[in-house]
């Protein structure tokens, strides 16, 4: 299975607003709602920002939203800040009851 | 709180077999599966498969079936990872991950692991 596709890289300008797409197919971002998102800062683990497409864990800010349509996740980061340039990651569950990942998109933050 | 504190980093040669701990605390060991992900240098993120502490049932993708182990010790709720037949494109750093439904919760901090001759 193939893994998902996001960009390899996003920039603005801090105060605006990005969005990273994530795209698959239907065996897996188009047949689940099993779409969740990660931050990575450089030499750290990944952590959790946005799971089930669009929850949000508590503690993680309102700026990070998540969404699907058809075989494409995005995750949105809204009021853009410093400390949000980082690596993000999107999985998904698939029909082979597996999970698949992105390569990650570096947002810089400039 | 939630903690999955891993072994150190492991230099291996190729053919050899690599096993990772992953200690947990602050939540019950038998209640959330543990994952098994893996992330190569300027790469992406790779399941490795689950465990579940409480059966020890496990699940791992066809990739890695026959050279993938995950175990568990519940007297000391730590979990195990064990990858056999190292080559150079094992060379990575391995995450536990607590999973909940289909949200990898909480990682631990990574052991790297570097497969060289």
């Amino acid at each position: 299975q193939s893994a998902l596709t996001q960009p390899a890289s996003v920039s603005e300008s801090p105060g605006q607003s990005i969005t990273i797409s994530c795209t698959g197919t239907s065996s897996d971002i188009g047949t689940y709602n099993y779409v969740s998102w990660y931050q990575q800062h450089p030499g750290k683990a990944p952590k959790l920002l946005i799971y089930g497409v669009s929850s949000r864990p508590s503690g993680v800010s309102h700026r990070f939203s998540g969404s699907k349509s058809g075989n494409t996740a995005s995750l949105t980061i809204s009021g853009l800040q410093a400390e949000d340039e980082a690596d993000y990651h999107c999985t998904s569950y698939t029909t082979s009851s597996t999970y698949i990942f992105g390569p990650g998109t570096k947002v810089t933050v400039l | 709180q939630v903690q999955l504190v891993q072994s150190g980093a492991e230099v291996k040669k190729p053919g050899a077999s690599v096993k990772v701990s992953c200690k947990a605390s602050g939540y019950s060991f038998t209640s959330t599966d543990i994952n098994w992900v893996r992330q190569a240098t300027g790469q992406g993120l790779e399941w490795l498969g689950w465990m579940s502490p409480n059966s020890g049932n496990t699940d791992y993708p066809q990739k890695f079936q026959g050279r993938i182990t995950m175990t568990r010790d519940i007297s000391i709720t730590t979990a195990y990872m064990e990858l056999s037949s190292l080559t150079s494109e094992d060379t990575a750093v391995y995450y536990c991950v607590s999973k909940s439904g289909s949200r990898f919760d909480y990682w631990g901090q990574g052991t790297l692991v570097i497969v060289s001759a």
